[in-house]
């Protein structure tokens, strides 16, 4: 297993244009996530999914969002009518239930910039 | 509401020194503590955890120990190197959940 995988990893658009992000998580993973880690900040989370069903939704997500994983494996992000404060990496994580009570803990990919001109 | 505050970076240090990156944080209830470390051009992972009060996690010789009485959770290395050069992200999680609340980031270089 190569881990998460995120294409594009760069993204550079103008101000208006729609833009899909990918990700592929670990295989044996059911759960995804998505989060938006601005310049200087830490990840904030935006989405999460328990295979193909989107769970819960942060207020961070502006009706111009919308994240899909339709068979439960791979999941799209996609912005449309992107804004300059779009701009951002937008990283995706995987997890499979931890056992027990332990700590749910998260393998993230190296992420998607998205810089709107 | 919950949140984690980290030391502001960059830390610079030579190698074999010791390291201090400092993380407290402000929740409701007791929360798991996380470090996960940002190698350049790559995604964040765990570093260490810890699940309860006084709990001490370890890994690649850093170390970390879960204060309540404080409310923080200070990453340790006795002598770092310049592989360790990175950014480091405190983060809390609450046990059932699936959110993380991540600190700023500490990115730390190491000179030769």
């Amino acid at each position: 297993d190569t881990g998460v995988s995120q294409d594009p990893r760069h993204k550079i658009t103008k101000r208006g244009q729609n833009v899909t992000f990918r990700c592929d998580p670990i295989s044996e993973h059911n759960r995804l996530y998505w989060y938006r880690q601005t310049l200087g900040q830490g990840p904030e989370f935006l989405t999460y999914f328990q295979n193909e069903a989107q769970l819960e939704k942060s207020r961070l997500l502006s009706d111009r969002f919308s994240a899909e994983r339709p068979k439960g494996s791979f999941s799209t992000l996609e912005i449309q009518r992107t804004e300059q404060g779009d701009s951002a990496m937008y990283l995706c994580a995987s997890s499979s239930p931890p056992p027990g009570s332990g700590a749910n803990v998260l393998t993230f990919g190296a992420g998607s910039r998205l810089t709107v001109l | 509401g919950n949140s984690v505050t980290q030391m502001e970076g960059p830390v610079t240090l030579s190698e074999e020194a010791f390291l201090t990156i400092n993380c407290t944080y402000t929740a409701t209830g007791y929360p798991s503590l996380f470090w996960y470390v940002q190698y350049p051009g790559e995604g964040l992972q765990l570093l260490l955890k810890a699940t309860k009060a006084d709990d001490k996690g370890s890994n690649k010789g850093f170390e970390a120990t879960y204060r309540k009485e404080t409310t923080s959770f200070h990453l340790e290395k006795g002598s770092v190197q310049v592989s360790d050069s990175a950014v480091y992200f405190c983060a809390l999680l609450f046990s059932g959940t699936y959110k993380y609340i991540f600190g700023t980031g500490t990115r730390l270089k190491v000179l030769a």
